[in-house]
């Protein structure tokens, strides 16, 4: 089982805030990360496939870095909006198998 | 475009009973996955299938099996369900492995009584 780890487990930011948080993942054997949004009552859907070291993705107002040497990626969610209120998962592929961190779960207060 | 299905949406079982969750895509894609999804612990996988024709355990398997009846087609079965399978299921697919998006059915919640 690979250790897929986010942090923090929730955080709760005023609109308009700016916020980021973390996916940790062994950097050894690399292939690819990626990011989902999953919204209550919805399905997780991709933000991200992030497959280089330096990567940089941007999808309106949320972004995200990746480091594969050292084994964590970044997300980034700049001036919250409510509807950025949603649990965001970072899942790390081995081979053919795709295994998920437990998420960060973001509220946004108006 | 309907992209994953999944049935049912809701289910509820005596512990004992069999069951069997159906899913489809219709994207073409290789790769299908299972996972539930409990409180707390993010989305743990059951079973998955690289391609047709192959299926392989992940990390949750104890319980269930699969059947990856055609290239559309990866259904999960429950022999005789127990309380702790309650729980929320998606299945996914992608279209090769881990290096492209995987896409999520819309999840059955299953109560094991």
């Amino acid at each position: 089982i690979l250790n897929v780890e986010q942090s923090p487990q929730s955080l709760h930011v005023q609109e308009g805030d700016s916020t980021n948080f973390t996916c940790s993942f062994p950097s050894s054997n690399f292939y690819a990360l990626h990011w989902y949004r999953w919204e209550t009552a919805k399905s997780p859907e991709a933000l991200f496939v992030m497959t280089l070291n330096g990567d940089e993705k941007k999808k309106g107002r949320i972004s995200a870095t990746l480091n594969t040497k050292e084994g964590y990626s970044y997300l980034y969610i700049k001036g919250s909006q409510p509807e950025d209120s949603a649990t965001y998962l970072c899942a790390f592929p081995n081979d053919y198998k795709l295994s998920f961190g437990a998420g960060t779960t973001v509220t946004v207060r108006a | 475009n309907a992209g994953v299905t999944q049935t049912p949406k809701f289910q509820v079982l005596k512990t004992g009973q069999s069951m069997t969750l159906q899913c489809a895509q219709d994207m073409n894609h290789n790769s299908m996955y299972w996972y539930r999804q409990d409180p707390g612990m993010g989305l743990r996988l059951i079973y998955y299938s690289a391609s047709e024709g192959t299926t392989d355990k992940g990390e949750v398997p104890n319980g269930y099996n699969v059947s990856r009846l055609n290239k559309r087609e990866f259904s999960l079965r429950l022999e005789s369900a127990a309380p702790s399978q309650t729980s929320v299921y998606f299945c996914a697919s992608s279209e090769w492995g881990g290096g492209t998006e995987a896409f999520f059915g819309q999840g059955t919640r299953l109560t094991v009584v």
